[in-house]
Protein backbone atom coordinates (compact mmCIF):
# COMPACT_ATOMS: atom_id res chain seq x y z
CA UNK A 1 0.00 0.00 0.00
CA UNK A 2 0.93 3.73 -0.27
CA UNK A 3 2.32 5.28 3.25
CA UNK A 4 4.17 8.23 4.19
CA UNK A 5 7.06 8.30 7.51
CA UNK A 6 7.81 11.44 9.02
CA UNK A 7 10.12 11.95 11.75
CA UNK A 8 8.57 12.40 15.12
CA UNK A 9 8.16 15.97 16.82
CA UNK A 10 8.06 17.98 19.00
CA UNK A 11 11.26 20.01 17.06
CA UNK A 12 12.45 22.71 18.67
CA UNK A 13 14.75 25.10 17.10
CA UNK A 14 17.04 28.93 18.19
CA UNK A 15 15.76 31.10 15.23
CA UNK A 16 18.09 31.34 12.21
CA UNK A 17 18.84 27.30 12.86
CA UNK A 18 18.84 25.40 9.99
CA UNK A 19 16.12 22.59 9.64
CA UNK A 20 15.35 18.87 8.09
CA UNK A 21 12.47 17.01 8.52
CA UNK A 22 12.94 13.96 6.94
CA UNK A 23 10.24 12.02 5.10
CA UNK A 24 10.03 9.00 3.05
CA UNK A 25 7.33 6.99 1.56
CA UNK A 26 5.99 3.47 -0.12
CA UNK A 27 3.67 3.68 -2.99
CA UNK A 28 2.37 1.80 -5.81
CA UNK A 29 3.32 3.71 -8.96
CA UNK A 30 4.69 7.24 -9.44
CA UNK A 31 3.84 9.42 -6.81
CA UNK A 32 3.71 13.06 -6.73
CA UNK A 33 5.05 14.60 -2.90
CA UNK A 34 4.33 17.64 -1.33
CA UNK A 35 4.26 19.31 1.84
CA UNK A 36 1.65 21.18 3.69
CA UNK A 37 1.81 23.50 6.68
CA UNK A 38 -0.49 24.41 9.59
CA UNK A 39 -0.71 27.03 11.64
CA UNK A 40 -2.37 27.21 14.94
CA UNK A 41 -6.19 27.06 14.62
CA UNK A 42 -6.04 26.79 10.33
CA UNK A 43 -6.40 24.73 7.88
CA UNK A 44 -3.57 23.08 6.04
CA UNK A 45 -1.43 25.23 3.08
CA UNK A 46 0.00 23.64 0.44
CA UNK A 47 3.75 24.58 0.94
CA UNK A 48 5.78 22.97 -2.00
CA UNK A 49 5.32 20.05 -4.20
CA UNK A 50 7.33 17.83 -6.44
CA UNK A 51 5.65 15.70 -9.17
CA UNK A 52 8.49 13.79 -10.76
CA UNK A 53 12.37 12.33 -9.67
CA UNK A 54 14.93 15.40 -9.22
CA UNK A 55 12.22 17.64 -8.90
CA UNK A 56 12.83 20.38 -6.49
CA UNK A 57 9.87 22.29 -4.63
CA UNK A 58 10.62 25.33 -3.35
CA UNK A 59 8.63 28.34 -1.62
CA UNK A 60 9.53 30.86 1.16
CA UNK A 61 12.49 29.60 1.85
CA UNK A 62 11.91 26.10 2.54
CA UNK A 63 12.58 23.44 -0.17
CA UNK A 64 12.53 19.81 -0.60
CA UNK A 65 13.58 17.06 -3.11
CA UNK A 66 12.25 14.47 -4.94
CA UNK A 67 14.43 11.28 -4.53
CA UNK A 68 12.94 8.26 -6.04
CA UNK A 69 16.26 6.44 -5.26
CA UNK A 70 16.08 7.01 -1.42
CA UNK A 71 12.08 7.38 -1.84
CA UNK A 72 12.67 10.29 0.29
CA UNK A 73 10.84 14.30 0.40
CA UNK A 74 13.11 15.89 3.24
CA UNK A 75 11.81 19.31 3.49
CA UNK A 76 14.94 22.34 4.37
CA UNK A 77 14.97 25.65 5.67
CA UNK A 78 18.25 27.66 5.68
CA UNK A 79 17.43 30.00 8.25
CA UNK A 80 14.07 29.91 11.00
CA UNK A 81 12.22 32.32 12.07
CA UNK A 82 9.52 32.53 14.73
CA UNK A 83 7.10 32.91 12.53
CA UNK A 84 8.02 29.22 11.18
CA UNK A 85 6.16 27.62 13.90
CA UNK A 86 3.90 24.96 12.94
CA UNK A 87 2.89 21.61 12.34
CA UNK A 88 4.31 20.18 9.17
CA UNK A 89 3.07 17.25 7.05
CA UNK A 90 4.47 15.25 3.99
CA UNK A 91 2.07 13.68 1.59
CA UNK A 92 1.52 11.52 -1.34
CA UNK A 93 -0.84 11.44 -3.95
CA UNK A 94 -0.92 8.81 -6.67
CA UNK A 95 -3.01 8.76 -10.12
CA UNK A 96 -6.20 7.10 -9.50
CA UNK A 97 -8.75 9.81 -7.80
CA UNK A 98 -7.97 8.73 -4.68
CA UNK A 99 -7.14 10.98 -1.47
CA UNK A 100 -3.61 11.91 -0.26
CA UNK A 101 -1.50 9.73 1.81
CA UNK A 102 -0.27 12.16 4.69
CA UNK A 103 1.96 11.36 7.66
CA UNK A 104 1.48 11.66 10.72
CA UNK A 105 2.97 15.85 11.16
CA UNK A 106 5.78 17.57 13.11
CA UNK A 107 5.52 19.90 15.43
CA UNK A 108 7.82 22.63 14.66
CA UNK A 109 8.50 25.38 17.37
CA UNK A 110 11.11 28.08 16.87
CA UNK A 111 12.31 30.22 19.80
CA UNK A 112 14.04 33.70 19.58
CA UNK B 1 -9.61 31.50 -8.25
CA UNK B 2 -10.95 29.00 -6.17
CA UNK B 3 -12.00 29.11 -2.61
CA UNK B 4 -13.80 26.93 -0.27
CA UNK B 5 -15.52 27.87 2.74
CA UNK B 6 -16.37 25.87 5.63
CA UNK B 7 -19.20 26.79 8.34
CA UNK B 8 -19.50 27.74 11.23
CA UNK B 9 -15.78 28.46 12.35
CA UNK B 10 -16.81 27.27 16.02
CA UNK B 11 -19.14 24.71 17.60
CA UNK B 12 -20.26 23.85 20.99
CA UNK B 13 -22.73 21.03 21.17
CA UNK B 14 -24.02 18.87 23.97
CA UNK B 15 -23.78 15.24 23.80
CA UNK B 16 -26.76 13.82 22.08
CA UNK B 17 -27.48 16.47 19.66
CA UNK B 18 -27.49 16.42 16.05
CA UNK B 19 -24.76 17.81 13.80
CA UNK B 20 -24.49 19.88 10.36
CA UNK B 21 -21.43 20.76 9.41
CA UNK B 22 -21.01 22.11 5.44
CA UNK B 23 -18.67 23.28 3.48
CA UNK B 24 -18.38 24.51 -0.20
CA UNK B 25 -16.17 25.33 -2.96
CA UNK B 26 -16.43 28.12 -5.33
CA UNK B 27 -14.53 28.93 -9.02
CA UNK B 28 -14.07 25.16 -10.17
CA UNK B 29 -16.43 22.14 -11.00
CA UNK B 30 -16.80 18.66 -10.52
CA UNK B 31 -14.21 18.50 -7.35
CA UNK B 32 -13.26 15.95 -5.45
CA UNK B 33 -14.53 16.62 -1.92
CA UNK B 34 -13.19 15.64 1.44
CA UNK B 35 -13.65 15.53 5.40
CA UNK B 36 -10.84 15.30 7.47
CA UNK B 37 -10.68 15.61 11.60
CA UNK B 38 -7.71 16.28 13.92
CA UNK B 39 -8.08 15.64 17.39
CA UNK B 40 -5.80 17.38 19.54
CA UNK B 41 -2.37 17.24 19.03
CA UNK B 42 -2.59 14.68 16.86
CA UNK B 43 -2.54 14.16 12.83
CA UNK B 44 -5.32 14.27 10.27
CA UNK B 45 -7.55 11.50 10.10
CA UNK B 46 -9.70 10.85 6.66
CA UNK B 47 -13.71 10.83 7.47
CA UNK B 48 -15.39 10.69 3.48
CA UNK B 49 -14.52 11.69 0.24
CA UNK B 50 -16.62 12.37 -2.58
CA UNK B 51 -16.40 12.26 -6.57
CA UNK B 52 -19.10 13.29 -7.67
CA UNK B 53 -22.87 13.92 -6.37
CA UNK B 54 -24.58 11.48 -4.23
CA UNK B 55 -20.98 9.49 -4.25
CA UNK B 56 -19.75 8.81 -0.80
CA UNK B 57 -16.79 7.10 0.34
CA UNK B 58 -16.84 6.60 3.69
CA UNK B 59 -13.09 5.57 5.50
CA UNK B 60 -14.26 5.28 9.11
CA UNK B 61 -17.22 3.43 10.50
CA UNK B 62 -18.50 5.83 13.10
CA UNK B 63 -21.79 7.79 14.02
CA UNK B 64 -21.35 10.20 11.45
CA UNK B 65 -22.26 10.73 7.88
CA UNK B 66 -21.98 12.87 4.74
CA UNK B 67 -23.34 14.09 1.81
CA UNK B 68 -23.02 15.86 -1.56
CA UNK B 69 -26.67 17.01 -2.06
CA UNK B 70 -24.93 19.93 -5.06
CA UNK B 71 -21.53 19.21 -7.07
CA UNK B 72 -19.46 21.94 -4.84
CA UNK B 73 -21.62 21.20 -1.44
CA UNK B 74 -20.20 18.69 1.08
CA UNK B 75 -22.06 18.07 4.54
CA UNK B 76 -20.81 16.68 7.50
CA UNK B 77 -23.38 15.66 9.86
CA UNK B 78 -24.42 13.60 12.90
CA UNK B 79 -27.92 12.46 14.59
CA UNK B 80 -26.52 12.54 17.92
CA UNK B 81 -23.22 13.70 18.87
CA UNK B 82 -20.43 11.48 21.03
CA UNK B 83 -17.79 13.35 23.50
CA UNK B 84 -15.42 11.79 21.23
CA UNK B 85 -16.52 13.42 18.23
CA UNK B 86 -14.34 17.01 19.36
CA UNK B 87 -11.78 17.78 17.36
CA UNK B 88 -10.73 20.34 14.41
CA UNK B 89 -12.75 19.22 11.14
CA UNK B 90 -11.10 19.92 8.13
CA UNK B 91 -13.06 20.44 4.46
CA UNK B 92 -10.74 19.78 1.32
CA UNK B 93 -10.68 19.76 -2.59
CA UNK B 94 -9.35 18.91 -5.16
CA UNK B 95 -9.33 18.87 -9.68
CA UNK B 96 -11.60 15.60 -10.17
CA UNK B 97 -9.60 13.94 -12.33
CA UNK B 98 -7.34 10.38 -12.50
CA UNK B 99 -4.15 12.31 -12.24
CA UNK B 100 -2.18 13.17 -8.83
CA UNK B 101 -2.92 16.28 -7.88
CA UNK B 102 -2.84 18.32 -4.43
CA UNK B 103 -5.71 19.02 -2.11
CA UNK B 104 -7.04 22.39 -0.76
CA UNK B 105 -8.37 22.69 2.33
CA UNK B 106 -10.63 25.14 4.07
CA UNK B 107 -10.58 27.04 7.20
CA UNK B 108 -11.29 24.22 9.45
CA UNK B 109 -14.83 24.13 12.20
CA UNK B 110 -13.69 23.68 15.62
CA UNK B 111 -16.00 21.18 17.57
CA UNK B 112 -16.38 21.06 21.12
CA UNK B 113 -19.15 18.10 22.32
CA UNK B 114 -19.63 18.99 26.10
Amino acid sequence: GNSVTQMEGPVTLSEEAFLTINCTYTATGYPSLFWYVQYPGEGLQLLLKATKADDKGSNKGFEATYRKETTSFHLEKGSVQVSDSAVYFCALSVPGNTPLVFGKGTRLSVIA
Amino acid sequence: SQTIHQWPATLVQPVGSPLSLECTVEGTSNPNLYWYRQAAGRGLQLLFYSVGIGQISSEVPQNLSASRPQDRQFILSSKKLLLSDSGFYLCAWSIGTDKAYEQYFGPGTRLTVT
